[in-house]
């Protein structure tokens, strides 16, 4: 079946060391997403490319960085990860037709931050 | 701007009870609506959503949803509540020139036995 999928489910880091989260999607999508969502609170957008175009969200802090080097994989690069920052990441992709598009998420990785 | 409020963060319904969840939306232009359900530690799954084709819009699992402009509304329903419905639900609006997605900040139903 066409899907996102995301690697690893869980992520367990210690504070200051890099980390990256991978996604992956088979549904040949031009937009990729990656959200953060912390307990109890709403998916809050990272940035997006569409295609290759890179679109940051104006307040994602710089340490958090994304590589997309194929329409199929989307990467979430954390340089130095803080306790703040342990959360559920959530990769989405969509067309990009705009207006109807729907965008379909992955199950997500939690990211725990010792 | 585009608004989305989701009334009430936690529901607590008896299973086999009707559910409603409640969502409004803010919108200067004809909105693209959404509900997402999201179990716990999984990602979100589309429910159903809306794209102006129909005012009332079924969507899986049994939900359904009636978009309401008069109301600004776009409530879920679902007419008999079932255990494995427990999850959050997010109520999203679309802006269509940009594709950012707005989500409410969800609403936890909760299924009394």
């Amino acid at each position: 079946d066409a899907m996102v999928i995301q690697n690893p489910r869980y992520q367990v880091t210690q504070f200051g060391k890099p980390v990256t989260l991978s996604c992956s999607q088979t549904l040949n999508h031009n937009v990729m997403y990656w959200y953060q969502q912390k307990s109890s609170q709403a998916p809050k957008l990272l940035f997006h490319y569409y295609d290759k175009d890179f679109n940051n969200e104006a307040d994602t802090p710089d340490n958090f960085q994304s590589r997309r080097p194929n329409t199929s994989f989307c990467f979430l690069d954390i340089r130095s990860p803080g306790l703040g920052d342990a959360a559920m990441y959530l990769c989405a992709t969509s067309r990009g037709d705009g207006g109807t598009d729907t965008q379909y998420f992955g199950p997500g990785t939690r990211l725990t931050v010792l | 701007a585009q608004s989305v409020t989701q009334l009430g963060s936690h529901v607590s319904v008896s299973e086999g009870a009707l559910v409603l969840l409640r969502c409004n939306y803010s919108s200067s232009v004809p909105p693209y609506l959404f509900w997402y359900v999201q179990y716990p530690n999984q990602g979100l799954q589309l429910l159903l959503k809306y794209t102006s084709a129909a005012t009332l819009v079924k969507g899986i699992n049994g939900f359904e949803a009636e978009f309401k402009k008069s109301e600004t509304s776009f409530h879920l329903t679902k007419p008999s509540a079932h255990m494995s419905d427990a999850a959050e639900y997010f109520c999203a609006v679309i802006t269509n020139r940009d594709d950012k997605i707005i989500f409410g900040k969800g609403t936890r139903l909760h299924i009394l036995p």
